[in-house]
């Protein structure tokens, strides 16, 4: 595996279920990051974790609850999803400090919830 | 709040041609800013990035900067049907960790 990995690719889930998303990097990066694209919108920064530190969260329903169990996995777990919460979910990696932290990306999860 | 403008298109250029993107940012002090493109269900691909004034060539593409204007433009010369996608602008001002804002993009249609 090469980049950035994320599974699965598509999910549909129900408003009270409950699943992960998992994101590894393959760069040897010490940030990850979770966007949320939705139609229409630009990309909103979710969560940012570097040296596997939450460093930001930007005003994320707690719906939402990121795990970053090392610099290379992170996990971005669901429970009680909106409709509106349906969107593509990306990851991103990035070397702090290294070329202004270019971010490369993930293929992404498409998230619909019924 | 820190905003990152771009026109949504889609912009329609003949195939050979050069396409211009441009992009505009509101915060003064921002220090790098990206090019995605992204093709319809996929995920962001960076294809160049730029921190000083100027140009800045990487074969077909060339960014432009110009920090006094608030202003970053990509041109896409000899443009390819395959360019066809939307491009997205990115500005990290230097601030929190990784704090990329971005453009909504400019959809890219490059005809035969």
């Amino acid at each position: 595996e090469t980049g950035v990995t994320q599974t699965p690719r598509h999910l549909v889930m129900g408003m009270t279920n409950k699943k992960s998303l998992k994101c590894e990097q393959h760069l040897g990066h010490n940030a990850m990051y979770w966007y949320k694209q939705s139609a229409k919108k630009p990309l909103e920064l979710m969560f940012v974790y570097s040296l596997e530190e939450r460093v930001e969260n930007n005003s994320v329903p707690s719906r939402f609850s990121p795990e970053c169990p090392n610099s290379s996995h992170l996990f971005l777990h669901l429970h009680t999803l909106q409709p509106e919460d349906s969107a593509l979910y990306l990851c991103a990696s990035s070397q702090s400090g290294g070329q202004q932290d270019t971010q490369y990306f993930g293929p992404g999860t498409r998230l619909t919830v019924l | 709040q820190k905003e990152v403008e771009q026109n949504s298109g889609p912009l329609s250029v003949p195939e050979g041609a050069i396409a211009s993107l441009n992009c505009t940012y509101s915060d003064r002090g921002s220090q790098s800013f990206f090019w995605y493109r992204q093709y319809s269900g996929k995920s962001p691909e960076l294809i160049m990035f730029i921190y000083s004034n100027g140009d800045k060539e990487d074969g077909r593409f060339t960014a432009q900067l110009n920090k006094a204007s608030q202003y970053v433009s990509l041109l896409i010369r000899d443009s390819q049907p395959s360019d066809s996608a939307t491009y997205l602008c990115a500005v990290n001002s230097g601030g929190s960790q990784g704090n990329l804002i971005f453009g909504k993009g400019t959809k890219l249609s490059v005809k035969p």
